[in-house]
C-alpha cells in the first residue's frame, strides 16, 4: 500500500530563515510525486510535480527535489504570506488516477 | 476561469438525515475527483468519475455514500443517512487528461465542512 510521511508536523520560522520539509513515501512505482499548498478554509492549490529522482523544481522562494525514497520542498528566505499548509502526494503507476496524501506540514512565518 | 465551484460552504445536520453536496468542475475538464479532509486521516480519495462515468469508488466508506455525475458540468455527493463521524471537509478537484501530466494538475474547489450532530 502507498504511503507518504511528512516532516515535521509544524514549523516556525522567523521571516528570511530558510528551512525544508519532508515527504518521504513508499510506493511499488512512482508514477509522479506533487507538492501542493494549502491556506485555511481553501483548498490546495497545486505547485509541483517531480517524476523521477534528480529532479528539481523551482517556483519563487520554494524549490522541490526528488530522490527514490523521498522529497524535499527547500523555502529560501520565506515570507508571511508563505505561512500555509504544505501537502506532499503521490501517484503510483497502478493507481490510476488515484493520489495518497500526507497529512501535511503546516508552516508558519513570524515577521 | 471561476475554479471548481462547490456548494454549500458549510453545511450543519443532524444524525440521521440525508446531505448533499454539489460540485462544478472547470469547464473542459474531463476527470472529477471527490476528497474527503479530516484530522486524523488527513485527504482520502472518496470516488473518481473520467467523462461522467464512475472508475473507481473504492475509497467510499459506505453504501450511505453515493455520488453522480449526470452531465460534464455537475456532480453530487449524497450522504444517506449521515453521521456524525461523516463531519469533515469534503473536496472537489478536476482536471484534463490523466492527474500526472505536467499540464493537468488537480485544481481543488473550496470545499464543503459538512458538520453532523
Amino acid at each position: 500500500e502507498d504511503q507518504v510521511t511528512q516532516s515535521p508536523e509544524a514549523l516556525r520560522l522567523q521571516e528570511g530563515e530558510s528551512s525544508s520539509l519532508n515527504c518521504s513515501y513508499t510506493v511499488s512505482g512512482l508514477r509522479g510525486l506533487f507538492w501542493y499548498r494549502q491556506d485555511p478554509g481553501k483548498g490546495p492549490e497545486f505547485l509541483f510535480t517531480l517524476y523521477s529522482a534528480g529532479e528539481e523544481k523551482e517556483k519563487e522562494r520554494l524549490k522541490a527535489t526528488l530522490t527514490k525514497k523521498e522529497s524535499f520542498l527547500h523555502i529560501t528566505a520565506p515570507k508571511p504570506e508563505d505561512s500555509a499548509t504544505y501537502l506532499c502526494a503521490v501517484q503510483d503507476r497502478w493507481g490510476a488516477q488515484k493520489l495518497v496524501f500526507g497529512q501535511g506540514t503546516r508552516l508558519t512565518i513570524n515577521p | 476561469d471561476a475554479g471548481v465551484i462547490q456548494s454549500p460552504r458549510h453545511e450543519v445536520t443532524e444524525m440521521g438525515q440525508e446531505v448533499t453536496l454539489r460540485c462544478k468542475p472547470i469547464s473542459g475538464h474531463d476527470y472529477l475527483f471527490w476528497y474527503r479532509q479530516t484530522m486524523m486521516r488527513g485527504l482520502e480519495l472518496l470516488i473518481y468519475f473520467n467523462n461522467n462515468v464512475p472508475i473507481d469508488d473504492s475509497g467510499m466508506p459506505e453504501d450511505r455514500f453515493s455520488a453522480k455525475m449526470p452531465n460534464a458540468s455537475f456532480s453530487t455527493l449524497k450522504i444517506q443517512p449521515s453521521e456524525p463521524r461523516d463531519s469533515a471537509v469534503y473536496f472537489c478537484a478536476s482536471s484534463l487528461g490523466a492527474a500526472s501530466s505536467y499540464n493537468s494538475p488537480l485544481h481543488f474547489g473550496n470545499g464543503t465542512r459538512l458538520t453532523v450532530t
